[in-house]
């Protein structure tokens, strides 16, 4: 699976929008861009995935370059239970497709 | 609570000893995904299942196996436990292999701490 870059940390004040940036320079044409959270002592959960075209969901928004070689996960307001570690993941859709998950940006939430 | 559920949610237990952990997925989802997550190592794939087979493997050692059955939980065993082996194993289910239009659905984690 190509490899995808993300910053370590991030702030954000709560009620305000994060916008949480993904490189993936080398993505091929079928991989899908996926984004899972995993808040404190929990598994991590599904947030948003697309291919090409923006995304929207209830949860966020994904912003897509249109080179596909970044993107970003928008959350509208942050609230302090969006505090979490957030990963971007490729996934290819002629294989397995298990998750290979990198190390996530670390978003605070502060009050 | 995702649809997916792991048992024990802790187990202590002592180096030299054999586990199983257990994991029933989403009604209707065929396959089933376990993961590792140490805190030096991140998040590591082990192994993944669909309908009762082996699809892939990922950094499984030896030591660890793993099934699904025909009623589709999945057991991981892990056996001559090391202090290294101490983790959170995760399971995840999809519907179909690549996980279709919702995603990957993960439980909530199996503490081991091994002692």
């Amino acid at each position: 699976d190509a490899k995808t870059t993300q910053p370590n940390s991030m702030e954000s004040n709560e009620e305000e929008p994060v916008h949480l940036p993904c490189n993936h320079s080398t993505i091929s044409g079928t991989d899908y861009i996926h984004w899972y959270r995993q808040l404190p002592s929990q598994g991590p959960e599904y947030v948003i995935h697309g291919l090409t075209s923006n995304v929207n969901n209830r949860m966020a928004s994904l912003a897509i370059a249109e080179d596909r070689k970044s993107s970003t996960l928008i959350l509208h307001r942050a609230t302090l239970r969006d505090a979490a570690v957030y990963y971007c993941i490729l996934s290819s859709s002629g294989s397995a497709r298990q998750l290979t998950f990198g190390s996530g940006t670390q978003l605070t939430v502060l009050p | 609570d995702s649809g997916v559920t792991q048992t024990p949610k802790h187990l202590i237990t002592a180096t030299g000893q054999r586990v199983t952990l257990r994991c029933s997925p989403r009604s209707g989802d065929l396959s089933v995904y376990w993961y590792q997550q140490s805190l030096d190592q991140g998040l590591q794939f082990l192994i993944h299942y669909y309908n009762g087979e082996e699809r892939a493997k990922g950094n499984i050692l030896e030591r660890f196996s793993a099934q699904q059955f025909p009623d589709l939980h999945s057991e991981l065993n892990l056996s001559s436990l090391e202090l290294g082996d101490s983790a959170l194993y995760f399971c995840a289910s999809s519907v179909v292999v690549g996980g279709g239009p919702y995603g990957y659905t993960f439980g909530s984690g199996t503490r081991l701490t091994v002692v």
